[in-house]
């Protein structure tokens, strides 16, 4: 498809499983971002790659998240031994431009987003 | 820490009159900022965008302005369609250049018919 792809697109777990989050960029973006999304909020900067290579991941809240793009395309984020605050949307988008490159008319497309539910 | 807020969690306007949404920022070391729009159930979908070299940018029926002294931002949309019952979302870089994004809370526009 021409937009980001993610999946699932609903993720119901039981507190304490390991989940594992798709996103599927647009082909050919070089840089691809992951964001939290609580019920009533903006997104939140989780982690971001310039092709495999993983620039930031200051925004992971735990060390139970663990992204990963090893051939810088797909990219996977899991999280283990889920908890409950885990709960949210996630939110993956991807951009043309490299990071650090000035600001152009390429803006990060976001996908639709996988809604994780932690029971 | 760049931030950005939007105070107005939710707005109400009548189809065919002028929405306006709000947006302040903190830290204006890198003026560049974005408009998003979500749907329910989908992922925000770029709007428009506006950087510090100009204090208005225009695209159809949407135009955003920014106020560099008052470190304020404004989207105004006319004429205002029940299609563009979303919510808004206005953001920023974290740094300069291409990196993530600092997103505000949200406006939840409705546009009644």
């Amino acid at each position: 498809g021409a937009g980001v792809s993610q999946s699932p697109r609903y993720k119901v777990a039981k507190r304490g499983q390991d989940v594992a989050l798709r996103c599927d960029p647009i082909s050919g973006h070089v840089s691809l971002f992951w964001y939290q999304q609580a019920l009533g909020q903006g997104p939140e900067f989780l982690t971001y790659f310039q092709n495999e290579a993983q620039l930031d991941k200051s925004g992971l809240p735990s060390d139970r998240f663990f992204a990963e793009r090893p051939e810088g395309s797909v990219s996977t984020l899991k999280i283990q031994r889920t908890q409950q605050e885990d709960s949210a949307v996630y939110l993956c988008a991807s951009s043309l431009e490299r990071v650090g490159r000035q600001q152009s008319n390429q803006p990060q497309h976001f996908g639709d987003g996988t809604r994780l539910s932690i029971l | 820490d760049q931030q950005v807020k939007q105070n107005s969690p939710s707005l109400s306007v009548q189809e065919g009159r002028i929405s306006i949404l709000n947006c302040d920022y903190t830290n204006s070391m890198f003026d560049y900022f974005l408009w998003y729009k979500k749907y329910p159930a989908e992922g925000p979908t770029f709007l428009i965008s506006i950087s510090s070299i100009k204090d208005k940018n225009e695209d159809g029926r949407f135009t955003v302005f920014l106020n560099k002294s008052a470190k304020h931002l404004s989207l105004h949309i006319v004429p205002s369609q029940p299609g563009d019952s979303a919510v808004y979302f206005c953001a920023t870089p974290l740094s300069s250049g291409n990196t993530p994004l600092v997103f505000g809370k949200g406006t939840r526009l409705s546009v009644i018919a």
